[in-house]
């Protein structure tokens, strides 16, 4: 199993900051990464598939990058709404599929 | 706007089969190349996907959830669900239906991705 492991496991940053979160799985999983954010009491939505293509609808102060084992998802300028915790999942282990261990960002 | 809502009871005992119901609505389950898939998340922790099923039947479960799930879908219906057995306090969480989109073009993948999802159905297993 592919184990993905996100870091920091929770972050507080200022309005207007940027943040940035990384995701590094336990092999080689080429781009095959989404991201996603979870709102309090609110199903997950997803943000970038595919390491670093943004969702349709999804403001572009949101980004991702990286290929192999490294990845990074950046808040280019933290809005207040952006309050969430973001989790990392591959796609490569078909047909287990598996998320990481999430990232709770909070306004300081 | 396709709309997924998840239906079925609150409140399991432990060793009975935990039974959910995913509704589709604003569009067919059976159109595009979707596998339509459980999630769990147990109350402060992370996401665990459970398994997907596809509009032919074809299934794919978590390999730790393997042997006490299964899947079914009633195109009928637009629905698909989940069936979990014997559960124990462990299955507690907020379950979530959702739909994994996969896009090839010319043979290259474009996307793979939980684009949809419902609100999630807090189930507890206590006696």
């Amino acid at each position: 199993d592919i184990q993905m492991t996100q870091s920091p496991s929770s972050l507080s940053a200022s309005v207007g900051d940027r943040v940035t979160i990384t995701c590094q799985a336990s092999q080689d999983i080429s781009n095959y990464l989404n991201w996603y954010q979870q709102k309090p009491g609110k199903a997950p939505k997803l943000l970038i598939y595919d390491a670093s293509n943004l969702e349709t609808g999804v403001p572009s102060r949101f980004s991702g990058s990286g290929s192999g084992t490294d990845f990074t998802f950046t808040i280019s300028s933290l809005q207040p709404e952006d309050i969430a915790t973001y989790y990392c999942q591959q796609y490569d282990d078909l047909p287990s599929l598996t998320f990481g261990g999430g990232t709770k960002v909070e306004i300081k | 706007q396709v709309q997924l809502q998840e239906s079925g009871p609150g409140l399991v005992k432990p060793s009975q089969t935990l039974s959910l119901t995913c509704t589709v609505s604003g569009g067919s389950i059976s159109s595009g190349s979707y596998y339509w898939s459980w999630i769990r998340q147990p109350a402060g922790k992370g996401l665990e996907w459970i398994g997907h099923i596809y509009t032919n039947g074809s299934t794919n479960y978590n390999p730790s959830l393997k042997s006490r799930v299964t899947l079914s879908v009633d195109t009928s219906k637009n629905q698909f669900s989940l069936k979990l057995s014997s559960v124990t306090a462990a299955d507690t969480a907020v379950y979530y239906c959702a739909r994994r989109t996969v896009i090839t073009i010319f043979g290259v993948l474009i996307k793979d991705a939980f684009d949809m999802w419902g609100q999630g159905t807090m189930v507890t297993v206590s006696s």
